[in-house]
């Protein structure tokens, strides 16, 4: 049973317009969520979290909504560029553990 | 210092060989993690160890087997390895452990096994 899901396995955006990759959970009792972006032959790179007492949380181009009550959270990134292009991964944990329950992914790939 | 690294970067093994993976951290980091992730799909855990003391692991089959020496440095011990193990092995660390704790990758081990 996946808990963390993302069903867009690819996004294209046009350089300088909006990306927006979205995330779907099951499990109400995960209280933080982070977004790792991931290039080929590379580990996860940390890029934004966000702690179930807020619903957004901004960091330069990046931004991340949750809605709780939809168990829905998004990534909003503005203006988006080429070296944005990579595999997003939304990921989950629950009330204090150190486990990490992963999306499978979205492909984003931003055109020049 | 604010990277993990990995070492090897590539692994081809055969079933009976003996092998070790090496991940070491100087952030002062007291919480690290290995992770296995297979082609298009997302990292699963498998060990965390917290403080230097195992405290998850994911019912990971005994051939694989986690050492942390110190709280910088975090091991695991391949034996007897079958070919579908052949993933991408991240390991990971954040600064004290917890739900509420960013966790930092390494760049991963490729593992091929023969």
């Amino acid at each position: 049973d996946q808990q963390v899901k993302q069903n867009s396995p690819s996004l294209s955006v046009q350089e300088g317009r909006i990306s927006i990759l979205n995330c779907d959970y099951t499990n109400s009792m995960f209280d933080y969520f982070l977004w790792y972006k991931k290039y080929p032959a590379e580990g996860p790179t940390f890029l934004i979290s966000i702690s179930s007492i807020k619903d957004k949380n901004e960091d330069g181009r990046f931004t991340v909504f949750l809605n709780k009550s939809a168990k829905h959270l998004s990534l909003h990134i503005v203006p988006s560029q080429p070296g944005d292009s990579a595999v997003y991964f939304c990921a989950a944990s629950l009330g204090g553990s150190e486990k990490l329950v992963f999306g499978k992914g979205t492909k984003l790939t931003v055109n020049p | 210092d604010t990277e993990v690294t990995q070492t090897p970067k590539h692994l081809v093994m055969g079933m009976t060989n003996k092998k070790s993976l090496k991940c070491e951290q100087h952030m002062g980091h007291r919480a690290m993690y290995w992770y296995k992730q297979k082609a298009k799909k997302p990292p699963e855990l498998m060990f965390v160890y917290s403080y230097e003391k195992l405290s998850i692991n994911e019912s990971v089959p005994s051939r694989f087997s986690p050492e942390c020496p110190n709280s910088s440095l975090l091991n695991l011990h391949l034996h007897a390895l079958q070919p579908e193990d052949s993933a991408l092995y991240l390991c990971a660390s954040s600064p004290k452990g917890g739900g509420t704790d960013t966790q930092y990758f390494g760049p991963g081990t490729r593992l091929t096994v023969l």
